[in-house]
């Protein structure tokens, strides 16, 4: 079955700096790749989500980007903020048949002001 | 648009007994996704339901099971509670349910077993 890496398991960036996280996958049947942010006491909230049609992806200070040859894919923020941190899941899955997402570990992202 | 309702919002047992969660989906979603959380081994799919019928089962023992309602809310149930099933356990609803639809998560339950 499909299995999701995520590194770093933590990351620290000064506010204003930007931060990647990292994500490869194994199943190359595997098309549909979504981002979440979880805050304390909250479910995860999807940020950004990519297909295999599409190589790259922005919305605003957010962007992922998406090798599949590589089977790897990343997220991008960029100026950021306090309020960026959280922790952060990537995910992948396949478009077709019924809906089964297998996540990464997590990066839990500390903004420094 | 309510988001995905998740009830209760913290349940202790103890280890033995069985509990029930309850999911109401976002309005006009007619797919619920169930995840397990725990620090360990992260977010883990548990099952999905579309239409009443469960299409897809993660990997985890028969003790924990689920079911939908026709209007599209969904409960699940785990059986014979053992320690390790201690952990927050997401709701989550879409559409239909297709491999590439967004996927909303509630907030969860935080299920304590002693």
């Amino acid at each position: 079955g499909e299995n999701v890496e995520q590194h770093p398991s933590t990351l620290s960036v000064q506010e204003g700096d930007s931060a990647v996280i990292k994500c490869t996958y194994s199943d190359s049947a595997s098309n549909y790749f979504p981002w979440y942010k979880q805050e304390l006491g909250k479910g995860p909230q999807l940020i950004i989500d990519i297909r295999s049609n599409v190589g790259e992806k922005k919305d605003q200070r957010i962007a992922v980007t998406l090798n599949k040859t590589a089977k790897h894919f990343s997220l991008h923020i960029t100026e950021t903020q306090p309020e960026d941190s959280a922790v952060y899941f990537c995910a992948a899955s396949m478009t077709k048949g019924a809906q089964k997402l297998v996540f990464g570990q997590g990066t839990r992202l500390t903004i420094n002001p | 648009k309510a988001g995905v309702t998740q009830t209760p919002r913290y349940l202790i047992k103890t280890r033995g007994q069985q509990v029930t969660l309850s999911c109401s989906p976002i309005s006009g979603h007619r797919s619920v996704s169930w995840y397990q959380q725990t620090p360990g081994q992260g977010l883990q799919f548990l099952f999905e339901y579309f239409s009443e019928t469960q299409r897809n089962k993660g990997n985890f023992p028969g003790r924990f099971s689920g079911r939908q309602f026709s209007n599209s809310r969904s409960e699940m149930n785990v059986s014979t509670l053992e320690l390790g099933d201690s952990a927050l356990y997401l709701c989550a609803s879409s559409l239909t349910g297709q491999g590439a639809e967004k996927l909303f998560f509630g907030s969860g339950t935080q299920l304590s077993v002693l």
